[in-house]
């Protein structure tokens, strides 16, 4: 079984100041990871992944992720952020094979104050 | 459809009563799933299937939850004997069935058991 801990549950930050979300995940198989990001009164979406390759991954608004197997981390960066990223974050993961869920840790409150 | 189309956006019930929740996937997504969040955490796994059986329903917390995807396209969660602690947010979300593919989520159902 898979399981996943946000360290952090509420992170409120200044605009255009850097943040990190902070993800860690426990599996005994190979798995794939997700964030998503979920905006006031919306439903989740997808943000960025990884599944193999390169450690490092961005979306299309600026946020990059990376992939650390020794530490079994997948932490969520920007190096400036915006009033419109205020949201919550979930980090999630998923088997290689076998089971198809997909497994979210508890999320984190993402506030930027101007 | 373009998105995941969850109805209806909100529902309140009295305890003890019987609610259907209805989900219609992405057109062609072979892979639907019902997630259950609570206030301040993170989507919990309820069910999953793959064209119209339920692959995997190890997340259904008891017998009165029931779900179906009779003709592999929308499905129903059913809840009997509704209690309090049912209260949440029921998402639905569908993909094309590959390990590799994120989720795309509808906006969820807002259930409230007084």
């Amino acid at each position: 079984a898979q399981s996943v801990t946000q360290l952090d549950s509420q992170v409120p930050v200044f605009e255009e100041a850097p943040v990190e979300l902070r993800c860690n995940y426990s599996s005994s198989v190979s798995v794939y990871l997700f964030w998503y990001v979920q905006y006031p009164n919306q439903g989740l979406q997808l943000l960025l992944k990884y599944l193999s390759g390169s450690t490092l991954v961005e979306s299309i608004n600026g946020f990059e992720a990376e992939f650390n197997k020794s530490q079994t981390s997948f932490h969520l960066r920007k190096p400036s952020v915006h009033i419109s990223d205020t949201a919550e974050y979930f980090c999630a993961v998923r088997e290689f094979q076998g089971a198809q869920k997909l497994v979210f840790g508890q999320g984190t409150r993402l506030t930027i104050n101007p | 459809g373009a998105g995941v189309s969850q109805t209806p956006s909100n529902k309140v019930t009295e305890k003890g009563k019987y609610v259907e929740l209805r989900c219609d996937p992405i057109s062609g997504h072979t892979a639907l799933y019902w997630y259950r969040q609570s206030l301040g955490q993170g989507p919990e796994f309820l069910i999953y299937f793959q064209g119209t059986g339920a692959a995997d329903d190890s997340g259904l917390p008891n017998d009165r939850f029931f779900a179906v995807r009779p003709e592999g396209s929308v499905s129903t969660l059913k809840i009997q004997r509704t209690e309090r602690g049912d209260s949440a947010v029921y998402l639905c979300a569908s993909s094309s069935g590959q390990s590799t593919d994120g989720y795309t989520f509808g906006s969820g159902t807002r259930l409230t058991v007084v």
